[in-house]
């Protein structure tokens, strides 16, 4: 089976910092990873996924995610915090032949100060 | 219409009630799903259908009964609920093609349970 791990369930940046949104992954074959974020009172959104190919993914809203198999890693990084990029995130793992449905971490609030 | 819609949004039942929560989705995907958002909880899978069948059941108590009569409506029908089963349900779809589980879920904007 599949899993992840968000470390830090609050994150706080100054407007214009750096977001680094950390996720670990668990998996025993080739994982597909994801990121979607999810707005008060909305459901999720997805921010990009990773399959096959490139290593680095670009998503919506300025954000990018890196995927290391080495570090089974899979964080999630936007130069410069808006505002509106408070929100709760969340990492989530599926594999081929897993099912369809993905595994989902415990989330991220992200809070932007001005 | 678009995406996935849920309905009601919010919901209060008392724990000898029945209702049912509903789920749409416009999107002509061949998958639903059913997951519970807990406070500093991990989103809980409960149900997938796939063409109208289920697939998955994640050990989820009998006091909570999915129904998928097409591949374009989920429902979950609720039964003798705990407090403890107060939550957000989210709804999801997806188009699943193949063997692959690199499909993207798109999700409602979920509906909030409460259990007195």
């Amino acid at each position: 089976a599949q899993s992840v791990t968000q470390l830090g369930s609050h994150v706080s940046v100054s407007e214009g910092a750096l977001v680094l949104l950390r996720c670990n992954y668990s998996s025993s074959v080739p994982p597909y990873l994801f990121w979607y974020v999810q707005y008060p009172n909305q459901g999720l959104q997805l921010l990009l996924k990773y399959t096959t190919g490139a290593t680095l993914v670009k998503g919506i809203n300025g954000f990018e995610a890196e995927f290391k198999k080495s570090e089974t890693s899979f964080h999630l990084t936007k130069p410069s915090a808006h505002m509106s990029d408070a929100a709760e995130y969340f990492c989530a793992v599926s594999a081929q032949n897993s099912g369809y449905a993905l595994n989902f971490g415990k989330g991220t609030s992200l809070l932007v100060t001005p | 219409e678009t995406g996935v819609t849920q309905t009601p949004r919010h919901l209060v039942m008392g724990m000898t009630n029945k209702k049912s929560l509903k789920c749409e989705q416009h999107l002509g995907h061949n998958a639903m799903y059913w997951y519970k958002q807990s406070a500093k909880k991990p989103l809980e899978l409960m149900f997938v259908y796939n063409f109208k069948e289920q697939t998955e059941n994640n050990s989820v108590p009998s006091r909570f009964s999915p129904e998928c009569p097409n591949s374009s409506h989920l429902f979950l029908h609720l039964h003798t609920l705990q407090p403890e089963d107060s939550a957000l349900y989210l709804c999801a779809s997806s188009q699943v093609a193949g063997i692959s589980g690199a499909n993207v879920l798109t999700f409602g904007a979920g509906s909030r349970l409460t259990v007195l």
